[in-house]
């Protein structure tokens, strides 16, 4: 089954304990990105990534880090994690970028809660 | 870069009647809009797209039109259901140096079908 695959689901950690939230897709995709999603304020994107090797800020990077490494891969890590990224995220993916004949295909979310 | 507005933020109809979700884009030069749909827990799912050179686009009981001079595009519902319950998200493409590779969201509809 084509997906993308999160995990974990949910996640409760302390303020400044480093994490990592993987994501996985199996379509062969070359483009991915990581979104945030808060009330009131839509899904704001974080980072993005055309291909292995390629990735570039969204328009909320600040405390994040991501890698691709692999093409099917795309993890974010948090390397000292505050309450303000208490939020709810997703991975997403398309064949190619979202903005030609390919829409998004998102992952299942990961709830993620900092105290 | 692009700024999407979409309204309203909620929306409460009752089953059989007709609901419309409208945005706007700043950027003239963007050509993609799609809309997402999230039910309640679940990931957003592409539901329709249109791209600029087309004035409206149908699927069953869905349609979006776009009026490129005022930049502004709408999702339309006709003979809601109950499940049409979601909140809606409308996107327009961003970038730079003649490149889109970014899809902006709007904050969101949430809609309630009443039966």
């Amino acid at each position: 089954e084509a997906q993308v695959t999160q995990n974990p689901r949910y996640l409760i950690t302390v303020t400044g304990k480093k994490l990592t939230v993987t994501c996985s897709q199996n379509m062969n995709h070359e483009y991915m990105s990581w979104y945030r999603q808060d009330p009131g304020l839509g899904l704001r994107q974080i980072y993005y990534s055309m291909n292995v090797e390629v990735t570039d800020k969204g328009d909320v990077p600040e405390g994040y880090k991501v890698s691709r490494k692999e093409k099917r891969n795309f993890p974010l890590i948090l390397e000292s994690p505050s309450p303000n990224q208490t939020s709810l995220y997703f991975c997403a993916s398309s064949l190619s970028d979202p903005t030609g004949n390919y829409g998004y295909t998102f992952g299942s979310g990961t709830r993620l809660t900092v105290v | 870069g692009e700024n999407v507005e979409q309204h309203p933020s909620t929306l409460s109809v009752q089953e059989g009647d007709s609901a419309v979700i409208k945005c706007t884009y700043s950027d003239s030069a963007s050509n993609y809009f799609p809309w997402y749909k999230q039910e309640l827990g679940k990931r957003p799912q592409l539901i329709i797209d249109i791209r600029s050179n087309v004035g409206e686009k149908k699927d069953q009981r869905i349609a979006v039109t776009l009026n490129k001079t005022a930049k502004h595009f709408s999702l339309h519902i006709t003979e809601t259901q109950p499940e049409d319950s979601a909140v809606y998200f409308c996107a327009a493409p961003d970038g730079f140096s003649g490149g889109y590779n970014k899809l902006i969201f709007g904050a969101g509809t949430r809609l309630a079908v009443h039966p």
